[in-house]
């Protein structure tokens, strides 16, 4: 089966820039996750998709991060306006359920370096 | 708050020899303990995963994992290591009641030859 999409696969901007990144999970999936992986540390969780409902989003900023999944497929995350400490690697996964036995399938991510 | 400690951010090992990395984690209800591996520029893989029942755990490429909640642990072992383990190694774990993971910071596990 197909894994899960992520693109693209480096972006670099400038400070106060905007950007956007794509998420498209394992067909059948109903939960999807975003992560922010930053340099030297453990991936985080910012928000938890089930179908198009949200279910977690209590560590993403809001005042800067939007995500969306509009028809309980693929997601899109945005950063608006991006600051320094937006640097790392922005990971999707998906998984059957949110059940937390259900494995989590992670796609190879997004390195965002913000300049 | 629930925590994850992975002791070691770096651990080298000689091709051939044991490889233990180190988990423990805070709770005083046992979680779900998962163990990623992550390969350069490559997403996260689920190595094995306790849930309940049998507390060791065998995984895929020869890992294993025993969970022992008298010590709060879920430490990963393989008898000997080969040039391909050579990668960076997550503990997770999903705090009982919750959909969450929480991961560790990672432990890069380097093999000599």
């Amino acid at each position: 089966e197909a894994g899960v999409a992520q693109s693209p696969r480096y972006k670099i901007i400038e400070k106060r820039q905007s950007v956007a990144f794509w998420c498209n999970p394992i067909s059948g999936h109903a939960t999807l996750y975003w992560y922010q992986q930053i340099l030297g540390q453990g991936p985080k969780l910012l928000i938890q998709f089930q179908n198009n409902g949200v279910v977690d989003d209590s560590q993403l900023p809001k005042d800067r991060f939007s995500a969306e999944r509009l028809k309980g497929v693929d997601s899109t995350l945005k950063i608006q306006p991006a600051k320094l400490e937006d640097s790392a690697v922005y990971l999707c996964a998906s998984s059957f359920s949110g059940d937390p036995k259900n494995i989590q399938y992670f796609g190879a991510g997004t390195r965002l370096s913000v300049l | 708050a629930q925590s994850v400690t992975q002791l070691g951010s770096h651990v080298s090992v000689s091709e051939g020899a044991l490889v233990l990395l180190r988990c423990n984690y805070s709770s005083s209800v046992p979680p779900y303990l998962f163990w990623y591996v992550q390969y350069p520029n490559q997403g996260l893989q689920l190595l094995l995963k306790y849930t309940t029942g049998a507390t060791l755990v065998k995984g895929i490429n020869g890992f294993e994992a025993e969970f022992k909640k008298s010590e709060t642990s879920f430490h990963l072992t393989k008898p000997s290591a080969h040039m391909s383990d050579a990668a960076e190694y997550f503990c997770a774990v999903s705090p009982s009641g919750t959909y969450k993971y929480i991961f560790g910071t990672g432990t890069r596990l380097k093999v000599l030859a």
